[in-house]
């Protein structure tokens, strides 16, 4: 019954080459997120999704674009990966139909990216 | 972005203990959240505290709020090894987005 699920948990590349990393959420939340934290153990918002609109874009290359096929999923795409990439990614979600951030927000267990 | 900075960076207690984090953050806020985060694992959420309460308990957990002072405080009483993760505050105000920290990393030794 898990509630945010990510995959892969594990994620070792090369540089250049183009991922994605999937997560579902199976608690009918409106809201979904990607968060990247990096070596300094910081967590920043990336994007944020309301009923598959796009909602939060923050400043991240372009090489990186968000997916939602529906409600219950956002999926990360990388492309042309770099080193500076290498971090743990997690996607979390909120029932919060403003978008506006103010409800909890439930994360998955992250993916941890590793660039070669 | 609203971002809140806990101290202090590491810390230690015995099984038992009390263990005492503070957060401080820049401008006003509507709530302010604590996440804990367990090794290799994703955030969870433990409680959430609205600007105009001051306290609010959750089992053995106590946070604290001071908007005049732009703190908070999450006390853990009578700590178990199982407590030992890093713990972080997210201030939220209008329409900015949960920033995390680098958080305290608490380690509660058996």
């Amino acid at each position: 019954d898990t509630a945010v699920s990510q995959t892969p948990k594990y994620l070792v590349t090369q540089m250049g080459n183009d991922k994605s990393i999937k997560c579902e959420q199976n608690l009918g939340h409106d809201t979904m997120y990607w968060y990247k934290q990096d070596s300094k153990k910081f967590l920043k918002i990336m994007f944020s999704y309301n009923n598959k609109e796009l909602i939060i874009n923050e400043t991240v290359p372009n090489r990186f674009s968000p997916k939602s096929p529906d409600k219950a999923h956002l999926n990360l795409h990388i492309n042309s990966l770099e080193l500076g990439d290498s971090a743990v990614y997690f996607c979390a979600s909120s029932q919060d139909s403003r978008g506006d951030g103010t409800d909890t927000q439930y994360f998955g267990p992250g993916t941890r990216l590793t660039v070669l | 972005s609203q971002q809140g900075e806990e101290d202090p960076q590491a810390l230690s207690i015995q099984e038992g203990e009390n263990a005492t984090m503070n957060c401080s953050y820049k401008t006003s806020i509507n709530n302010l959240q604590w996440y804990r985060q367990n090794s290799g694992r994703g955030l969870v959420h433990l409680i959430l505290i609205r600007s105009n309460e001051r306290e609010k308990h959750s089992g053995r957990l106590r946070v604290t709020l001071d908007t005049s002072k732009k703190s908070s405080s999450l006390l853990i009483t009578a700590s178990r090894a199982a407590d030992t993760a890093s713990y972080f505050c997210a201030p939220e105000g209008g329409s900015e987005k949960l920033v995390f920290g680098k958080g305290t990393k608490l380690t509660v030794n058996p």
